[in-house]
């Protein structure tokens, strides 16, 4: 049962237009939400974060949004460049669970040059 | 500072072998996190320990277990390793592990079943 969804396995943007990336979970404990950025033979790298508390939180070129009542959750990225490329994932925690962090599957963003 | 290193980087055992993987966290980081990464699930949470014991655990089999010892360094051991064990296992370590996931992470180690 995957308790992070992300939908869309891909996605391309031309450079300089507005990547939206779409999250959605199903479990209501989840109070954290973050977002990871992978290169090919990298580790995952921390891009963004936010919690329930909130529902936007920006940083940068990034920005998430957090629809506790969808149970949805977006990162935007503006303007996009190449270098943006890479796959993203959602990532989801509870309260008191430490590092036991749920993953969505990620979405592979390809930005044009 | 460095940053977190897993050794091996590539891995290759045959069906029914077991294997044991490093992570060694940035300086300072007590708490060590595993993670499955697999094509079609993404990453799937393993076990997570602090101060050498395990706080946190996954929905995986008992071949799959780990500890930490009191330099803050991990292993994980796979026993009876099955084809669908080949992926990528990630460690990613925190301070003391209640920032809510936020984690620096290794390069994995790939492992190849055969």
């Amino acid at each position: 049962d995957q308790q992070v969804k992300q939908n869309s396995p891909s996605l391309s943007v031309q450079e300089g237009r507005i990547s939206i990336l779409n999250c959605d979970y199903t479990n209501s404990m989840f109070d954290y939400f973050l977002w990871y950025k992978k290169y090919p033979a990298e580790g995952p790298t921390f891009l963004i974060s936010i919690s329930s508390i909130k529902d936007k939180n920006e940083d940068g070129r990034f920005t998430v949004f957090l629809n506790k009542s969808a149970k949805h959750l977006s990162l935007h990225i503006v303007p996009s460049q190449p270098g943006d490329s890479a796959v993203y994932f959602c990532a989801a925690s509870a309260s008191g669970g430490y590092q036991k962090v749920t993953f969505g599957i990620g979405t592979k963003l390809q930005v044009i040059p | 500072k460095a940053g977190v290193t897993q050794t091996p980087r590539y891995l290759i055992k045959t069906r029914g072998q077991q294997v044991t993987l490093s992570c060694s966290p940035i300086s300072g980081h007590r708490s060590v996190s595993w993670y499955q990464q697999t094509p079609g699930q993404g990453l799937q949470f393993l076990f997570e320990y602090f101060s050498e014991t395990q706080r946190n655990k996954g929905n995986f089999p008992g071949r799959f277990s780990g500890r930490q010892f009191s330099n803050s360094r991990s292993e994980m051991n796979v026993s009876t390793l099955e084809l669908g064990d080949s992926a990528l296992y990630l460690c990613a370590s925190s301070l003391v592990g209640n920032e809510g996931g936020e984690a620096f992470f290794g390069q994995g180690t790939r492992l190849t079943v055969v």
